[in-house]
């Protein structure tokens, strides 16, 4: 499969504890999302890469949340210190941008609850 | 008020009907249009893929804008029970490519 594959699918949580996702974008994809959608909702943007240049943030990442794409490959989302506020379904989506578009591709997302 | 407006539903049909799900939005910055479907548990998953005002169909799938009147549609045709999920509109501006702004998503049931 040559999808956007992220790990791991579900993460349970103590409060305070640091949790860490990670996502392989379909492969030669330079740009790489991430996203964050609760039940019921639309996911919203948290961040995104070109190659390995976090390019912007949204003001839903707090200092707390720290995104890295080493390479321009992967990327992991730290969560640091937890809250049963960041409970949460955490998306990654790549996409080949050439000349400005390009479609997005989602993973599976990484489920996360905090207890 | 929500920069992007999609009734959460749910929707409810019969096998073969038409689906009909609609988005608004306020802001006249967005300039290209996605629909995903997401089925319960799972990431999205695109289908439809549009730039400019108009109709772009896709088999049974048909998607329409109407940038003046800040609207958007989906159309599904001949539903299944297959076609049971959430679908959610996404909008974007050509400012920032892929940063999305999704609707809250419109649940559709479609019964046998």
């Amino acid at each position: 499969d040559t999808g956007v594959s992220q790990d791991p699918r579900h993460k349970i949580t103590k409060r305070g504890q640091n949790v860490t996702f990670r996502c392989d974008p379909i492969s030669e994809h330079n740009r790489l999302y991430w996203y964050r959608q609760t039940l019921g909702q639309g996911p919203e943007f948290l961040t995104y890469f070109q190659n390995e240049a976090q390019l912007e943030k949204s003001r839903l990442l707090s200092d707390r949340f720290s995104a890295e794409r080493p390479k321009g490959s992967f990327s992991t989302l730290e969560i640091q210190r937890t809250e049963q506020g960041d409970s949460a379904m955490y998306l990654c989506a790549s996409s080949l941008v050439l000349a400005g578009s390009g479609e997005l591709f989602f993973g599976e997302g990484s489920r996360l609850t905090v207890l | 008020q929500k920069e992007v407006e999609q009734d959460p539903g749910p929707l409810s049909v019969p096998e073969g009907a038409i689906v009909s799900l609609n988005c608004t939005y306020s802001n006249s910055a967005f300039q290209y249009f996605m629909w995903y479907r997401q089925y319960s548990r799972k990431g999205p998953e695109l289908l439809m893929y549009t730039y400019s005002s108009g109709n772009k169909e896709d088999g049974r799938f048909t998607a329409q804008v109407d940038k003046s009147s800040k609207y958007i549609s989906l159309f599904i045709r001949d539903s299944q029970p297959s076609d049971s999920a959430t679908y959610l509109c996404a909008l974007g501006g050509n400012h920032s490519w892929g940063k999305l702004q999704f609707g809250a998503g419109t649940q559709v049931v479609v019964t046998p």
